[in-house]
């Protein structure tokens, strides 16, 4: 069982918008920074969101991130095929130091 | 362009060492900027982290792997290591090396680079 909660999968239509939840603790998300990761089928997981609501470059603006404190939202605008993928959130406990994961969301684009 | 490329053995015997290698480029494993990381997926199911490490010497582990696990930082030939020991069914795996940046200083990374994993499978 993961420290961090996420739904196992959500869905929605090509166009639309769908937000994916991460839910944590005081210990972590409560005080550190969420990142999210898209992990394609067949692929090595990307940096999708870091610090919470920041982008990488390259990475689309339909891709948006958001805290509130013990827990972190993913959202995707533009819904595209190519959007199916796992979705993962991560952050730093340091009341154990340790990296946790959440167990990952599956997107389907119906 | 930062690339990291993991290498070592697709299948390790129940009980063995199973060793690891991350071959960085395009960045340096010797930054202080950087931390370097070992993340691993059983097949079907979710990211678990190993550990990860600073080229200072500092470095975390996941309690439930700690007294079986040792990364470390070759910096003369850039590239950061695994080891996995006494190794089970259970450790089949694929392994992703990844690089922590977007450092706060709040003490918070994101895992910004990801080699293309291996997969290593433990049978006899």
């Amino acid at each position: 069982q993961s420290v961090l909660t996420q739904p196992p999968s959500v869905s929605a239509a090509p166009g639309q918008k769908v937000t994916i939840s991460c839910s944590g603790s005081d210990s972590n998300i409560g005080s550190r920074y969420v990142s999210w990761y898209q992990q394609l089928p067949g692929t090595a997981p990307k940096l999708l969101i870091y610090e919470n609501d920041k982008r990488p470059s390259g990475i689309p603006d339909r891709f948006s991130g958001s805290k509130s404190g013990t827990s972190a939202t993913l959202g995707i605008t533009g819904l595209q095929t190519g959007d199916e993928a796992d979705y993962y959130c991560g952050t730093w406990d340091p009341s154990l130091d340790i990296w946790v994961f959440g167990g990952g969301t599956k997107l389907t684009v119906l | 362009q930062v690339q990291l490329q993991e290498s070592g053995p697709g299948l390790v015997k129940p009980s063995e060492t199973l060793p690891l290698t991350c071959t960085v480029s395009g960045t340096s494993v010797s930054s202080g900027t950087y931390y370097w990381g070992w993340i691993r997926q059983p097949p079907g199911k979710g990211l678990e982290w190993i550990g990860t490490m600073h080229y200072s010497g500092r470095t975390y582990y996941n309690l439930s792997l700690k007294s079986r696990v040792i990364i470390s930082i070759d910096t003369s030939k850039n590239q950061v290591s695994l080891k996995l020991t006494s190794v089970t069914a259970a450790d089949t795996a694929a392994y992703f090396c990844a690089r922590l940046g977007y450092c706060s200083s709040g003490g918070s990374c994101s895992h910004d680079y990801w080699g293309q994993g291996i997969l290593v499978t433990v049978s006899s």
